[in-house]
């Protein structure tokens, strides 16, 4: 059963563009929501997190948007950069309580076209 | 930069061979975890640390065991390799954003390539 779901393995934009990317839970525990983007050949990094005391945190052209009662987070990326091609994953922590463990998306593919 | 260190970085090996991989951390933090990443199914946690010689399961932990017997060293063992257990691995750490944060966010070393033939 899985408790963190990307819905979309891949998402084609032009350069300049906004990138939506689209995440959705089901366990209501969890109270922090990270995005991370992957390389090839590289470890995941972190991008930007979110609390569920908040509904929008923003870190330069990168935004994420909590919609608590939908159980939904999209990241919005503006203006996509050719750069920003790689793999973005969604992921959830339900807190110390659970030893900040943390619940992955199986990620999407984003491409940034010149 | 986390200060986190895998090795090897690249191993291949034969079914039924004994493989430890190694996480290691310059700075220290209380949380240490280890994932698996295959296609089509994301990141899955194996094992994780929450302090000196305190470790517990993570999802896909059959086959796999751990130990952490000081701070900065985070072993994963695969005691008896098999060919389901081709994989890249990824060894995280845990430390809040902030000192009085009550969140923590995970950063990740440059993972390990094994194959199992």
């Amino acid at each position: 059963d899985q408790q963190v779901k990307q819905n979309s393995p891949s998402l084609s934009v032009q350069e300049g563009r906004i990138s939506i990317l689209n995440c959705d839970y089901t366990n209501s525990m969890f109270d922090y929501f990270l995005w991370y983007k992957k390389y090839p050949a590289e470890g995941p990094t972190f991008l930007i997190s979110i609390s569920s005391i908040k509904d929008k945190n923003e870190d330069g052209r990168f935004t994420v948007f909590l919609n608590k009662s939908a159980k939904h987070l999209s990241l919005h990326i503006v203006p996509s950069q050719p750069g920003d091609s790689a793999v973005y994953f969604c992921a959830a922590s339900a807190g110390g309580g659970s030893n900040y463990k943390l619940t992955f998306g199986k990620g999407t593919l984003l491409t940034v076209n010149p | 930069d986390a200060g986190i260190t895998q090795s090897p970085r690249h191993k291949v090996t034969e079914t039924g061979t004994p493989v430890t991989l190694r996480c290691h951390q310059t700075e220290n933090h209380r949380y240490m975890y280890w994932y698996r990443q295959d296609p089509g199914h994301g990141l899955r946690l194996i094992h994780y640390s929450y302090g000196v010689k305190d470790t517990d399961k993570g999802e896909v932990s059959d086959g796999y065991s751990v130990s952490r017997s000081k701070t900065e060293d985070f072993l994963l063992t695969l005691e008896s390799a098999t060919s389901s257990q081709t994989s890249v691995y990824f060894c995280a750490i845990g430390r809040p954003p902030q000192r009085s944060s009550s969140y923590n966010e995970q950063f990740f070393g440059p993972g390990t390539r094994l194959t199992v033939l």
